[in-house]
């Protein structure tokens, strides 16, 4: 089964702190997403990345920063944290290849209030 | 460009009664269409995938979608309902680019009463 881990469940973050976000996935997918999750609003993408040092953004990428240093691991950062940025955050990944392809696989998750 | 529109934001079902939940969709291209289904504090997981093989699609736990183009959508069935189908559901096109990302429905939470 593929496993994508997010590496906090819940975080709790001040106003202006620097804050990553961490997801590992273990099935050597090429893409990884991150998404942010609000109610009524369904997920929105923020940024993927398709290959290692290569990004894209996504629907709503201001605030947000992303790193991929490695091919299984995609950081999301937030550079200045503001209370507008509390939310559920997402991480997926998927492949451009087989059967499974383009099938995005979901990490549990990481709920970042910002006080 | 793609969008997902959600018909209903709650529906709520007896247990051992059908279940629909609505999706309709607008795309350039011919889409692939997915559903996900979020249980409570747990990552999204697929329950089927449209990809143009066949206009109905089977997916895990007894649900079933129907790809109509003529309508543009693509709406969720399961014949009875289970208490532990209740979730939120999210029906989802994929972009026709090259990355492929998503584009996600606002969701349906789905009530199972006893």
């Amino acid at each position: 089964d593929v496993k994508v881990t997010q590496s906090s469940r819940y975080l709790v973050k001040r106003t202006g702190e620097k804050v990553f976000l961490e997801c590992v996935q273990d099935m050597d997918h090429e893409n990884m997403f991150w998404y942010r999750q609000d109610p009524g609003l369904g997920l929105r993408l923020i940024y993927f990345s398709y290959d290692v040092k290569m990004k894209e953004k996504g629907d709503i990428p201001e605030g947000y920063s992303v790193s991929r240093e490695k091919k299984e691991r995609f950081s999301l950062i937030l550079e200045s944290a503001s209370t507008n940025q509390t939310s559920m955050y997402l991480c997926a990944s998927s492949s451009t290849s087989g059967q499974g392809r383009g099938i995005q696989y979901f990490g549990a998750g990481t709920r970042l209030s910002v006080l | 460009a793609q969008s997902v529109t959600q018909l209903d934001s709650h529906v709520s079902v007896s247990e051992g009664t059908p279940v629909l939940l609505r999706c309709n969709y607008s795309s350039s291209y011919s889409p692939s269409l997915f559903w996900y289904v979020q249980h409570p504090n747990k990552g999204l997981q697929l329950l089927l995938k449209y990809t143009s093989a066949a206009t109905l699609v089977k997916g895990i736990n007894g649900f079933e979608a129907e790809f109509k183009k003529s309508e543009t959508s693509f709406h969720l069935t399961k014949p009875s309902a289970h208490m532990s189908d209740a979730a939120e559901y999210f029906c989802v096109v994929s972009r026709n680019t090259g990355r492929r990302a998503l584009t996600f429905g606002s969701g349906t939470r789905l009530q199972v009463q006893p």
